[in-house]
C-alpha cells in the first residue's frame, strides 16, 4: 500500500465549476498535511495547509481534513484555465511524503 | 528573502561521471529535504536533514548517493559515478519548524546522464 495515494487522472472540469481532488493516506499518526501545485516544468509550490479535522478556506481553495478516514480533499471553487497543473498532496509526521498527484485541466 | 536557491539550473554528463547538486535554503529554517522526480516514480524524498544532521536517507537509492550538510545554508547531494538511470529532476525543499510544517522549494535540477 502506498503511503500517499492519489487518483491519477487526469481531471477535466469546465471554466467555473468546482475541481475536487482526493488524497488517502496510510499512517493514521499522520500530523500535518498539504496541497502543492505544480506547473509542467517548475517546481512544487504550496497552496494549502491544514492540520486540524475540518475545512480549511483560503480564496478559491478549500481543504478538508478527516483523520478517523485518513482522507483529505482540495476543492477548488470557480476553477480558471490558470489553475490546470498537477496538484500534490504532501503528508507529514517523521518526514515528508506525496502522492503520485493529480493532472488537472481546466477547459475555457 | 530569494528562497531556496539550487545550482545548477541544468546538468548533462557521461556515465560514470560525478555529479554534484548544490542547494541553499531559506535563512532560518532547519529542515531541509532532497526529492527526486520522475514521471514514473513521482516525487521521492531521498533525504532529509534537521538542524545540519542527516536524520533519514533511507531513501537514498544506493551507495552512489551521498548527501551533506556542513552548515545551515548548503547542503550537497553527490552521486559517484553517474548512471542513466539517475536522469531526473532533483529538487531541494526547506522547512522552519521540522519535517512536518511547510516546505518550500527550490527551483530544481534537470539532470541527464547519458
Amino acid at each position: 500500500q502506498k503511503e500517499v495515494e492519489q487518483n491519477s487522472g487526469p481531471l477535466s472540469v469546465p471554466e467555473g465549476a468546482i475541481a475536487s481532488l482526493n488524497c488517502t493516506y496510510s499512517d493514521r499518526g499522520s500530523q500535518s498535511f498539504f496541497w502543492y501545485r505544480q506547473y509542467s516544468g517548475k517546481s512544487p509550490e504550496l497552496i494549502m495547509s491544514i492540520y486540524s479535522n475540518g475545512d480549511k478556506e483560503d480564496g478559491r481553495f478549500t481543504a478538508q481534513l478527516n483523520k478517523a478516514s485518513q482522507y483529505v480533499s482540495l476543492l477548488i471553487r470557480d476553477s480558471q484555465p490558470s489553475d490546470s497543473a498537477t496538484y500534490l498532496c504532501a503528508v507529514g509526521k517523521d518526514d515528508m511524503r506525496f502522492g503520485a498527484g493529480t493532472r488537472l485541466t481546466v477547459k475555457p | 528573502d530569494a528562497g531556496v536557491i539550487q545550482s545548477p539550473r541544468h546538468e548533462v554528463t557521461e556515465m560514470g561521471q560525478e555529479v554534484t547538486l548544490r542547494c541553499k535554503p531559506i535563512s532560518g529554517h532547519n529542515s531541509l529535504f532532497w526529492y527526486r522526480q520522475t514521471m514514473m516514480r513521482g516525487l521521492e524524498l531521498l533525504i532529509y536533514f534537521n538542524n545540519n544532521v542527516p536524520i533519514d536517507d533511507s531513501g537514498m537509492p544506493e551507495d552512489r548517493f551521498s548527501a551533506k550538510m556542513p552548515n545551515a545554508s548548503f547542503s550537497t547531494l553527490k552521486i559517484q559515478p553517474s548512471e542513466p538511470r539517475d536522469s531526473a529532476v532533483y529538487f531541494c525543499a526547506s522547512s522552519q519548524g521540522g519535517p512536518s510544517t511547510e516546505a518550500f522549494f527550490g527551483q530544481g535540477t534537470r539532470l541527464t546522464v547519458v
